[in-house]
């Protein structure tokens, strides 16, 4: 089936750092989501972008929905410990439920 | 409190036998999904149902099946058929409704066949 492009595929940062990752596609989305996993727990939704060009935030997270529908990022600043996990995006394409992702991008912080 | 469940949360089968995995959601929800995750895979869609007494293969479906008897339950049921059944399944669901298509995803079941 069809994935997205995310990167990087793994981060390790300091405590306090700002981290950015994103997730491109040659397709276009009508609906961006951006997850956060913990080991051995599901994927929690994070933000959700449902118009190009509509940047969002939720806390020390910030993610944009790109003007060519074909992109999405996300930053967390200031980052903390409890940032530990996997990140994964995900994409609708309208007409359908089913959703596309990426492969998760795995960030490290150490304290 | 509104959330999805899956139960249970490890389990452990012997090769050959079939077993079924549950999930339950109390959010109203239409839609309901079932994944699969590997180590260092991205999810990938086992099931999916979009209403009751209804649903579609996605990408990974042999060796799987599912019911919808009730809008609440979906549950997943993997056969002897399926030749690596080992993984992390996820179940998600989502509201039926144009232009959202926001999936909420359960905690999760371990299956590890022995």
């Amino acid at each position: 089936g069809q994935q997205l492009n995310q990167s990087p595929q793994s981060m390790f940062i300091q405590e306090g750092e700002d981290v950015s990752m994103n997730c491109t596609s040659s397709s276009i989305f009508n609906t961006w989501l951006w997850y956060k996993q913990d080991p051995g727990e599901g994927p929690v939704l994070l933000i959700a972008l449902y118009k190009a060009g509509e940047l969002t935030s939720n806390g020390r997270l910030t993610a944009q929905f790109g003007i060519t529908r074909k992109d999405s990022f996300l930053n967390i600043s200031a980052s903390i410990p409890s940032d530990v996990g996997i990140y994964f995006c995900a994409g609708a394409q309208g007409g359908s439920e089913k959703l596309v992702f990426g492969k998760g991008m795995k960030l490290t912080v150490n304290p | 409190d509104g959330g999805i469940t899956q139960s249970p949360k490890y389990l452990f089968r012997k090769e050959g036998q079939n077993v079924t995995l549950s999930c339950e959601q109390n959010l109203n929800h239409d839609a309901m999904y079932w994944y699969r995750q590997d180590p260092g895979q991205g999810l990938r869609l086992i099931y999916y149902s979009q209403i009751v007494n209804d649903f579609q293969k996605g990408d990974i479906a042999e060796g799987y099946s599912v019911s919808r008897e009730k809008k609440e339950s979906f549950p997943l049921t993997v056969t002897s058929a399926q030749k690596n059944p080992t993984a992390f399944y996820l179940c998600a669901s989502s509201r039926e409704r144009e232009g959202q298509d926001t999936q909420y995803f359960g905690p999760g079941t371990r299956l590890t066949v022995l």
